[in-house]
């Protein structure tokens, strides 16, 4: 399974654009990009998930480069609600969900 | 609202006593799965249920004991538990093939168990 690598901590105001960057520099061809975002003492929850190039939805967006080693995920105008933790999974193997530290993200007033 | 609701919310323990965690998922899926979250530490997967068959099991110490009785429901059944058990228990659902295999999928967790061990 890919290993992800990203910030640990990030700080940021209420009204910026945050974009967090993942580090994956073994993906496999056959491997999904995927962010899930958690607060404290609740379950994940997923944000968006892609393959290659842009994924937009109602919540934030994904940018990942040709050669897919990184990927940004990209949050538009947080808000204090937005402050949690962001894991960056990358895989394919269905239901092996693979969790690293996490980036946490303190937004600000 | 994530359509996956855990009981109890909270529970502490005796290392001698025996107690079951129950997850109920009411989203159709067909694969259910238990995780462990401890201070500061990144989710652990410890079990995998797909139709109903257990199809992982990542190392998990015996005196953790799975049962999944249907999709909709599944159990983590404690016993002489160790206070390096306390964590927040994840359960988690989604929606595999109908033939069984699990795809990658998106999860939906439920709000979790705080498990405090004496």
């Amino acid at each position: 399974l890919a290993k992800t690598t990203q910030p640990i901590s990030m700080d940021s105001y209420e009204g910026q654009e945050v974009n967090i960057t993942c580090s994956h520099n073994n993906i496999a061809t056959n491997d999904y990009i995927t962010w899930y975002q958690q607060f404290p003492s609740q379950g994940p929850r997923f944000i968006i998930q892609g393959y290659k190039t842009k994924v937009t939805n109602e919540v934030a967006s994904l940018f990942i480069p040709a050669d897919r080693k990184s990927s940004t995920l990209s949050l538009p105008r947080v808000s204090l609600s937005d402050t949690a933790v962001y894991y960056c999974l990358v895989g394919n193997q269905g239901g092996k969900l693979i969790f690293g530290q996490g980036t946490e993200l303190s937004v600000k007033p | 609202e994530t359509g996956v609701t855990q009981t109890p919310r909270h529970l502490v323990m005796g290392m001698t006593n025996k107690k079951s965690l129950k997850c109920e998922q009411h989203l159709g899926h067909n694969a259910m799965y238990w995780y462990k979250q401890s201070a500061k530490k990144p989710l652990e997967l410890m079990f995998v249920y797909s139709l109903e068959e257990r199809v992982e099991n990542n190392s998990v110490p015996s005196r953790f004991s799975p049962e999944c009785p249907n999709s909709s429901h599944l159990f983590l059944h404690l016993h002489t538990l160790q206070p390096e058990d306390s964590a927040l228990y994840l359960c988690a659902s989604s929606q595999g093939t109908t033939s069984g295999t699990l795809s990658y999928n998106e999860q939906f967790f439920g709000p979790g168990t705080r498990l405090t061990v004496l």
